[in-house]
Formats: structure tokens, sequence, C-alpha cells
């Protein structure tokens, strides 16, 4: 089977930096992908790692060891807009994403 | 620039029912996927489009269906429906390379919501 595994819920104060793991197992890889949700919302891309390394954009990065099959997401100067769910997601092949099971991220004054 | 437009917002249906959304995608993109969301399963792959042509397709049964026209409009169609079918349905388009996976990431429409009762 295919499954991302992320953690259910984070918590954090504004300003701080929280990272969020996410460990999959599929049966292609073209690259994992994060995305954000709000609630009502539709999720929305943050960022793409296809190759191993970090990737920064602004406030956001994004890692990948695909050795490890491993990735995270790095949230700096966290504000309170940023309390949403975050998903990660492969790309298993003709544009197919499997989706991890999402955490969300509460963020407080 | 237009996002991506999805159709009706807000559904409610009849078990054994069939309905029909529509999706339209940012100006360009020639990609669409579409993809369900529920409480349970979280978000799932349906199928997706390129260029008029289903490319992958998701672990749904056959009641699922889907089409792109030379616009790269889409639509997907669901025949009778179960109660189990009530979700959240998106669509996505992304700037794909041809024949390439996409680097670029998907943008989502808002969603149409489904109720089946």
């Amino acid at each position: 089977g295919q499954s991302l595994e992320q953690p259910s819920e984070v918590t954090a104060v504004e300003g701080a930096i929280v990272q969020i793991n996410c460990t999959y197992q599929t049966s292609g890889f073209y690259g994992l992908s994060w995305y954000q949700q709000h609630d009502g919302g539709a999720p929305t891309f943050l960022s793409y790692n296809g190759l191993d390394g970090l990737e920064e954009t602004g406030r956001f990065s994004s890692f990948l060891s695909r050795s490890d099959s491993y990735g995270y997401l790095l949230l700096q100067e966290l504000q309170m807009k940023d309390s949403a769910s975050y998903f990660c997601a492969v790309n298993t092949g003709f544009q197919k994403l499997v989706f991890g099971t999402g955490t969300r991220l509460l963020v407080s004054p | 620039k237009a996002g991506v437009t999805q159709t009706p917002r807000y559904l409610i249906k009849t078990r054994g029912q069939q309905v029909t959304l529509s999706c339209s995608p940012i100006s360009g993109h020639r990609s669409v996927s579409w993809y369900q969301q529920t409480p349970g399963q979280g978000l799932q792959f349906l199928f997706e489009y390129f260029s008029e042509t289903q490319r992958n397709k998701g672990n749904f049964p056959g009641r699922f269906s889907g089409r792109q026209f030379s616009n790269s409009r889409s639509e997907m169609n669901v025949s009778t429906l179960e109660l189990g079918d009530s979700a959240l349905y998106l669509c996505a388009s992304s700037l794909t390379p041809d024949g390439a996976e996409s680097p670029y990431g998907y943008t989502f429409g808002s969603g149409t919501r489904l109720t089946v009762v």
C-alpha cells in the first residue's frame, strides 16, 4: 500500500518556529509537495521538493531526504493566520498525488 | 488571473441519482485532476486528465467517471449515488509540461460539497 504519515496536531505560539514531519512509503516517487488548507477552504500549494535538500520560500522551508523517505515543512515567525491543516503529498506518477493524513497547526497568541 | 472554478458549490442529491460536477482550470493549464475529501479518508485521488486523455485513475468504482474537453474544462460524473459519496470534491489544475511530471504544484478550486441523502 501507499502511506504518508504526519503528526495529527501541532501547537505553537506566535513568533515561534514549528516543524511538521512527513514519512512516506509509496510505489513511485516524483516529488514531495506541501499544501495548506484553512477550514472550509481549498488546499493551497506551498512548496515542492523533487531532489534532496532544502527549499526556501519566504517564512516557509521544506526539506527532502529521498534515501530516508522523509521530508518536513518548517514554518518560521508563526502568525495567527498560519493556523490551518498542512498536508504533505507525494507525486507517484502521472500527476497522481497521494496525500498524508494532515497536520492541524494551532497558533496561539 | 482567474483561478480554478468549480460549479456548483453545493449540491444535495438522493441515493440512486447521478450528478455531474464541472471544473474550469486556470487558463493555459492542461492538466486537471479530481480529488475526493472526506473526514475519514482524507484527500483521495480520483483521476487526472491531460489534453483530453485520462492519464491516471485512482481506486474508485466505475460509478465515478470524468472527461476533459478541448478547452481543458473538465467534468466528473457519479452515477447511482450512495450515502458514502457525500464529500467535498476538489478539482485542481497544473501547468504541466508535455508528458512530464509537474514541479509546479496544483491550484485547487473551492470544491463542490456534495451531500447524498
